[in-house]
């Protein structure tokens, strides 16, 4: 699978978009890009996920590059209970080890 | 139901006793899995169960054995456990093994050997 590099924590504002890149730069044509958190004290959450397209739910959006050497995840409207640990994991379908790297911990500041 | 429900939520555990986590799912979900995380560290794979196979075992020691009794369940029996062992175990679910988005996790078993 491959590697991806995330900034080991950033501050967001509350109200404003978070911007929260990732690097991926050896990722394989199969493989997709997935976008996981974890609050403190609970089990991680699934966000979102994509492939080559850009990727939005009722949570997030999810922007990949045209070459998918990175992508950013986007929260909106961020609020103190989007502080959390996000990670970025890259991984082809039918891979079941699913590996949580170090993350990102994003902390939102009033 | 689209939860992962885990029990005990807290256990404390000798290094000569046996015991058992609990992990149930009713969302008809086919793959199952175990996670091991320490503090302030990411979570680490154990066991992937696929359609209630052992699918996955990450070279996990012996005293930890998995269980799948029937698709909406999954155990993990304890026993010779040693301090380094404590940690919070995690269960997680997902709709098909092929698949990598919307597992569910549950909330976990902090576990504290002593």
């Amino acid at each position: 699978d491959a590697k991806t590099t995330q900034p080991p924590s950033m501050d967001c504002a509350e109200g404003r978009a978070a911007n929260l890149p990732c690097n991926h730069s050896t990722i394989s044509g199969n493989e997709y890009v997935y976008w996981y958190r974890q609050i403190h004290s609970q089990g991680p959450q699934y966000i979102i996920h994509g492939l080559k397209n850009n990727e939005t739910n009722e949570m997030a959006s999810l922007i990949i590059t045209e070459d998918r050497k990175s992508s950013t995840l986007i929260l909106p409207h961020a609020t103190l209970r989007d502080t959390a640990v996000y990670y970025c994991i890259v991984i082809g379908d039918g891979n079941n080890r699913l590996a949580f790297g170090k993350g990102n911990q994003v902390v939102v500041i009033p | 139901d689209t939860e992962v429900t885990q029990t005990p939520k807290h256990l404390v555990m000798g290094m000569t006793n046996k015991k058992s986590l609990k992990c149930e799912q009713h969302m008809g979900h086919r793959a199952m899995y175990w996670y091991k995380q320490k503090a302030k560290k990411p979570p680490e794979l154990m066991f992937v169960y696929s359609y209630e196979k052992l699918s996955i075992n990450e070279s996990v020691p012996s005293r930890f054995s998995p269980e799948c009794p029937n698709s909406s369940l999954l155990n993990l029996h304890l026993h010779a456990l040693q301090p380094e062992d404590s940690a919070l175990y995690l269960c997680a679910s997902s709709q098909d093994p092929r698949w990598n988005y919307g597992y569910t996790f549950g909330s976990g078993t902090r576990l504290t050997v002593v």
